[in-house]
């Protein structure tokens, strides 16, 4: 299997929340990401969590960490059409070569 | 503006021709990076390069040449490339290649490439 994987569509209705949900393998990976591309364009860093660390929060978003399970989740509350976007979730390796594995990306659709 | 630039943002070629990607960055960050998109496959890692040294080389082939002159311009030089090149090349920076690049990456807008 993949080092992380995400499922690759998620479709909501606009004002409800989404939840994005992750499995990575490294279980000694100390940085966990989540990044937005948007259509015809680049990835864009949404936010990151340290492994020490079981929530954090930054507006709508919500990034939960369970470690013992290897599974992160992105929450996005009241979510809008400008939401809609692909998703990549990411885990920093160990051993020090510091580049990130990224999953497949999962597609947000947002209904009116 | 995401302070990674890329040029051309299209680019359709002959798999004859030889062309150059650009990649810019005035973020004062020293890594910068190659990234292969193509659909339904997970982003694939091309080159880095850390303070101007290639420091990895995903099993590229040779008809992709990567330049770095100084730690604010990439370039990857094409030639004889294949149908199956086409892909978004999307070009990255991060802060170093080690600790500080646990930060997080900065991505440009990519590079969409056709190989006719």
């Amino acid at each position: 299997g993949e080092d992380v994987e995400q499922s690759l569509f998620l479709s909501v209705r606009e004002g409800d929340s989404s939840v994005i949900n992750c499995t990575y393998t490294d279980s000694s990976s100390t940085y966990l990401y989540w990044y937005k591309q948007e259509p015809g364009a680049g990835l864009q860093l949404l936010t990151y969590i340290f492994s020490n660390m079981d929530m954090k929060q930054d507006q709508r978003l919500t990034v939960l960490l369970n470690k013992k399970d290897k599974h992160l989740s992105l929450r996005i509350a009241d979510t809008q059409t400008g939401d809609s976007a692909i998703y990549f979730c990411a885990e920093n390796p160990t051993g020090g070569s510091y580049i990130p594995t990224f999953g497949r990306g999962t597609s947000l659709i947002v209904h009116p | 503006e995401t302070g990674v630039t890329q040029t051309p943002r299209h680019l359709v070629m002959g798999m004859t021709n030889k062309k150059s990607l650009k990649c810019e960055q005035h973020l004062g960050h020293n890594a910068m990076y190659w990234y292969k998109q193509s659909a339904k496959k997970p982003l694939e890692l091309m080159f880095v390069y850390n303070f101007k040294e290639q420091t990895e080389n995903n099993s590229v082939p040779s008809r992709f040449s990567p330049e770095c002159p100084n730690s604010s311009h990439l370039f990857l030089h094409l030639h004889t490339l294949q149908p199956e090149d086409s892909a978004l090349y999307l070009c990255a920076s991060s802060q170093d290649g080690s600790r500080l690049a646990n930060y997080g990456y900065t991505f440009g807008s990519g590079t969409r490439l056709t190989v006719v």
